[in-house]
């Protein structure tokens, strides 16, 4: 299994639900990531999980709360959202910089 | 984390060689050049990676000046499937422990091709 996979491939939420997207990867890899993509922008990192525990935090709001239960999942659990949230959120693995990056198809978020 | 420098745009012909440049002249000695393209509506795939030497795969090839401060991605025969946005990142060694930074995107070449 050589893929990283996201779900739910959409989402549409309100500003006051709670909602989590789920990223999964069998790849071995210890290293994991968030990213947030707006339309027509490069990816942007959120955070950095090495070996489940959490290594980089890009200065992201608190509505956005990540968290690894065990080597293969990434959860990013959303509570109170904004609309400017909206944004193509993506996961990706590696197993260190010499191996590269796998990036999953990311999860398409609509914040109404 | 040193940048880089790429074109906005570039235009090709189908079944053409394409040559994609990117300048670091402030790359360190122990960051590697990653190369990764997106395509519309999906994450970013993985094309090449290097460090010194010239690196071939079944994607591309991938040529670093032997001062580092530049690279070229090519891709030797161009199809409309290649048509993305392609990003040249510089990425630190990871540090020990088995951990990696993250890879920070800049904006990037949308390369066209022509059919």
């Amino acid at each position: 299994d050589t893929e990283v996979t996201q779900t739910p491939k959409h989402l549409v939420m309100g500003m006051t639900n709670k909602k989590s997207l789920k990223c999964e990867q069998h790849m071995g890899h210890r290293a994991m990531y968030w990213y947030k993509q707006k339309a027509k922008k490069p990816p942007e990192l959120m955070f950095v999980y090495s070996y489940e525990k959490l290594s980089i935090n890009e200065s992201v709001p608190s509505r956005f709360s990540p968290e690894c239960p065990n080597s293969s999942l990434l959860n990013l659990h959303l509570h109170a959202l904004q609309p400017e949230d909206s944004a193509l959120y993506l996961c990706a693995s590696s197993q260190a910089t010499v191996y590269g990056y796998t990036f999953g198809s990311g999860t398409r978020l609509t914040v109404v | 984390d040193a940048k880089t420098t790429q074109p906005n745009s570039m235009e090709s012909n189908e079944e053409e060689p394409v040559h994609l440049p990117c300048n670091h002249s402030t790359i360190s000695g122990t960051d590697y050049i990653h190369w990764y393209r997106q395509l519309p509506s999906q994450g970013p795939e993985y094309v090449i990676h290097g460090l010194t030497s010239n690196v071939n795969n079944r994607m591309a090839s991938l040529a670093i000046a032997e001062d580092r401060k530049s690279s070229t991605l090519i891709l030797h025969r161009a199809t409309l499937r290649d048509a993305a946005v392609y990003y040249c990142i510089l990425s630190r060694r990871a540090y020990s422990g088995g951990g990696a930074d993250g890879l920070t995107f800049g904006k990037g070449t949308h390369l066209i091709i022509q059919p």
